[in-house]
């Protein structure tokens, strides 16, 4: 079964704890993206990355971590730095990141700060 | 700063009825353009995606492009309750080998039996 899987599909941070969010695919995409959704809101691009060992900034990375170390996984930390960190979190991959690639996407990761 | 404009909703119509979803975009240099489902608690599920301007089709759907009005819709024929859902409108507003997508807020469409 082809996919993208993440977990847990359900985290509780304490104040001042980082968590990290994990996010695999079997989908052989170079692209994979971190997006994140407040209630009421559209989906805001966290980071990016279009192959491995390399990810770039999208427009709200304050307080967020990534790496990419093998093609089927991009985990994402969730710093102290953030300080609204309460939202539901998506991962999604792309063939190869470019203009007309279709984005599919994770169940997603409810994060809940206590 | 590249924005993708949707009517938040909800949207209601009766079953079988036709369901007109909207989205407008700022930039004009946009390529890409993409429907996506969301049911509540859920993650997005693509529905269509279009490139050139007109109409396409599938199924029960169909997008429909104006890219001098920069205006992009969707359009669900034969409505179900099963339709009931969150349509979010995506943007690819970058070009070349970026293909970051600008999402709209999403229209709430609600399917009355």
């Amino acid at each position: 079964d082809g996919g993208i899987t993440q977990s847990p599909k359900y985290l509780f941070r304490k104040e001042g704890q980082n968590v990290t969010l994990s996010c695999e695919q079997n989908l052989n995409h170079d692209a994979m993206y971190w997006y994140r959704q407040d209630p009421g809101q559209g989906l805001r691009l966290i980071y990016y990355s279009q192959i491995v060992n390399d990810f770039q900034k999208g427009d709200i990375a304050e307080g967020y971590s990534v790496s990419r170390e093998k093609k089927e996984s991009f985990p994402l930390t969730v710093t102290s730095a953030q300080k609204n960190p309460t939202a539901f979190y998506l991962c999604a991959s792309s063939i190869s990141g470019v203009t007309t690639d279709t984005q599919y996407f994770g169940p997603g990761t409810r994060l809940t700060v206590l | 700063q590249k924005e993708v404009e949707q009517n938040s909703g909800p949207l209601s119509v009766p079953e079988g009825a036709i369901a007109s979803l909207n989205c407008t975009y700022s930039d004009r240099g946009s390529q890409s353009f993409f429907w996506y489902r969301q049911y509540s608690g859920k993650s997005p599920e693509l529905i269509m995606f279009i490139y050139s301007n007109g109409d396409k089709e599938d199924g029960r759907f169909t997008a429909q492009l104006n890219k001098a009005s920069q205006y992009v819709s969707l359009l669900i024929r034969d409505s179900q309750p099963s339709d009931s859902a969150t349509y979010l409108c995506a943007v690819n507003a970058y070009g070349g080998s970026q293909g970051n997508l600008i999402f709209g807020k999403g229209t709430k469409l609600s399917v009355k039996p």
